[in-house]
């Protein structure tokens, strides 16, 4: 599976948009783009995954280069319990969903 | 509350006992995933089951480590002859088909005295 690389850590504004940005430079045509978030002490949890094109949900948006060599996660109205840990993580389609979290971005999000 | 669940949250054992940990899928899912997170570092996967197959091992860390899950549906993660190396948070996830998310427990954390 391809690596990715994200900054450790990030502030973010509470009300604001959060732009977490992830690189993946060797994703292959059939890898997807997962990203779990960890609060503390708390199991990781889903937010979103995509493959070529954008994405949106309750929780975030996904953007996707057009290359796909790198990605944004966007959390658009963050609030306190938006602080946590944020892994991209790239992965092959119907292959063992193991997923290979590298150490992620603290986002911490201020009053 | 209709998540995974695993239980004990945590375990205190002396070094050289045995330890099982288990794990309840969301009911629907097919798919298992045992996972091992150290302080401060990113989950590690260990092993994964679809139903009741286990379809990878190698990642389990020694052969003191091993997973079953009988019926397909609940799974428990054996340590023997713990370490202390073996301190950390045992996770467990499900998911249901290939190209979704995995939904993750609260884990188990263990520590080895």
């Amino acid at each position: 599976d391809a690596k990715t690389t994200q900054p450790p850590s990030m502030d973010c504004a509470e009300g604001r948009a959060a732009n977490l940005p992830c690189n993946h430079s060797t994703i292959s045509g059939n890898e997807y783009v997962y990203w779990y978030r960890q609060i503390h002490s708390q199991g990781p949890q889903y937010i979103i995954h995509g493959l070529k094109n954008n994405e949106t949900n309750e929780m975030a948006s996904l953007i996707i280069t057009e290359d796909r060599k790198s990605s944004t996660l966007i959390l658009p109205h963050a609030t306190l319990r938006d602080t946590a840990v944020y892994y991209c993580i790239v992965g092959r389609s119907g292959s063992a969903r193991q997923l290979t979290f590298g150490s992620g971005t603290q986002l911490t999000v201020l009053p | 509350d209709t998540g995974v669940s695993q239980d004990p949250r945590h375990k205190i054992t002396k070094r050289g006992q045995n330890v099982t940990f288990r794990c309840d899928p969301i009911s629907e899912h097919n798919r298992l995933y045992w996972y091992r997170q150290t302080l401060g570092q990113g989950p590690e996967f260990l092993t994964y089951f679809q139903n009741e197959a286990q379809l990878e091992k190698s990642r389990l860390l020694s052969d003191r480590f091993s997973a079953e899950r009988p019926k397909g549906s609940f799974s428990t993660l054996e340590i023997q002859r713990t370490e202390q190396g073996d301190s950390a948070m045992y996770l467990c996830a499900s998911s249901f088909g290939s190209d979704r998310g995995a939904f993750f427990g609260q884990g188990t954390r263990l520590t080895v005295v």
